[in-house]
């Protein structure tokens, strides 16, 4: 039962290289996002997913891109990555976004761009 | 909007003692409520929930009551151990429907032998 899987767990780029963070679930949920969390900050939404082929902007989307192409995967791109992006990386999923559905989150992606 | 406010940390603690961790909301509607813990190293995971008013919510040792009143959802435990010793998020939803959890800015615990 692996639930949500996020890779890679850690990764080192220079600025204004690319990236995509991988994030798989098995759970056939529904909605799917990405989190990054900062110290002091907490956790804050990039961008969500209610189903394939629906993706919408979270908080703070800029410089990142995602699609959702089939139900279990959700990638998130870095277009042009920037030092402000350096953070640790949670993909999550639940099987709605309504009321009582609690997140599964997976392990996080730690990036470092310098 | 909405919003999440828990005590500000870090929390040390010795094995055996009481934990309390503040959690207080602010949600139009009737959100559904969470707590989760993340140990070092690791992603966030659901400790336990409350979908409405006066519900306790339970799990390991933890318990949590849903308080309308007071707009509150405080997390205790009567005894920790040291394995408990990670950072605790406090997070609602709202029923209606949202895009996110909105969480609080978490609190480290720590419970020394």
């Amino acid at each position: 039962n692996a639930g949500v899987t996020q890779t890679p767990k850690f990764q080192v780029l220079k600025t204004g290289q690319s990236m995509t963070l991988q994030c798989a679930q098995d759970m056939n949920h529904e909605y799917m996002s990405w989190y990054r969390q900062d110290p002091g900050m907490g956790l804050r939404l990039i961008h969500y997913s209610v189903g394939a082929g629906i993706t919408d902007q979270g908080e703070v989307p800029n410089g990142y891109n995602v699609s959702r192409s089939t139900t279990e995967d959700f990638p998130l791109r870095l277009l042009s990555a920037a030092p402000s992006q350096t953070s640790v990386y949670f993909c999550a999923s639940s099987y709605s976004m309504y009321g009582d559905s609690p997140l599964h989150f997976g392990n996080g992606t730690r990036l470092t761009v310098t | 909007g909405d919003s999440v406010t828990q005590m500000e940390g870090p929390v040390t603690l010795s094995e055996e003692a009481f934990l309390t961790i503040n959690c207080t909301y602010t949600a139009t509607g009737y959100p559904s409520l969470f707590w989760y813990v993340q140990y070092p190293g690791e992603g966030l995971q659901l400790l336990l929930k409350a979908t409405k008013a006066d519900d306790k919510g339970s799990n390991k040792g933890f318990e949590a009551t849903y308080r309308k009143e007071t707009t509150s959802f405080h997390l205790e435990k009567g005894s920790v151990q040291v394995s408990d010793s990670a950072v605790y998020f406090c997070a609602l939803r709202n029923q209606g429907g949202s895009e996110k959890l909105v969480f609080g800015k978490g609190t480290k615990l720590t419970v020394n032998p």
